[in-house]
């Protein structure tokens, strides 16, 4: 079955200090995608990064990177430099089937991060 | 603007009571999906349609339904058989068989039963 898991029920962060979220994953599929999402208080999903089971790099946007260990199944979210604004809920989500795929993704738990000034 | 709409925001409902949520995409994405988030819980899959007049059950599909006569357009229908209905209700669409093949998801609808 496939399975996201964040351990990580909340986490705190001094403000422009990195924070680490914690995703694990379960798939038998070979081609899967991974994804983050933030969700602010006003409930809308915001996609922050992506990651093919394929890529031979690890993700990056901007402030935000997928530390991607394939054979771990792990796919953690780095956030360099926080800020306040990056409080939020953060979700993993998984996208698998390959060319079959029907895009429909499954989504962790949330961890909420709260951002000290 | 291209994106989501969803409406209403925010909704009360009777018990017994049926209610469709409105869910409109002017990004001319093929996909179109619901979920349905708990509070303090990840998002779960209720109904998903790759193409016009064409849908399938997700996880929770029980209580719900939906219908794709437009490429725009997903509405949910929740009805009075969803034993627990108030929750949170985000619709997302995506281009079909795209290589990352994001959601993009709507502000979403509060739903309250009283």
């Amino acid at each position: 079955a496939q399975k996201i898991t964040q351990t990580q029920p909340g986490m705190f962060v001094q403000e422009k200090e990195a924070v680490t979220l914690d995703c694990t994953y379960d798939t038998s599929d070979p081609s899967y995608g991974l994804f983050w999402y933030k969700q602010p208080s006003s409930g809308e999903m915001i996609f922050l990064i992506y990651q093919g089971s394929y890529d031979q790099q690890n993700a990056t946007e901007g402030r935000y990177s997928l530390n991607f260990q394939k054979a771990r199944k792990s796919a953690n979210l780095v956030i360099s430099a926080s800020q306040l604004g990056d409080s939020a809920m953060y979700f993993c989500a998984m996208r698998s089937g390959g060319s079959s795929n029907t895009g429909k993704l499954i989504f962790g738990q949330g961890t909420t991060l709260q951002v000290k000034p | 603007d291209g994106g989501i709409t969803q409406s209403p925001k925010y909704l009360f409902r009777k018990e017994g009571q049926n209610v469709t949520l409105s869910c409109e995409q002017n990004l001319n994405h093929d996909a179109m999906y619901w979920y349905r988030q708990d509070p303090g819980q990840g998002l779960r899959l209720i109904y998903y349609s790759q193409i016009v007049n064409d849908f399938q059950k997700g996880d929770i599909a029980e209580g719900y339904s939906v219908s794709r006569e437009k490429k725009e357009s997903f509405p949910l229908t929740v009805t009075s058989a969803q034993k627990n209905p108030t929750a949170f209700y985000l619709c997302a669409s995506s281009v079909r068989g795209a290589n990352t093949g994001e959601l993009f998801f709507g502000e979403g609808s509060r739903l309250t039963v009283l």
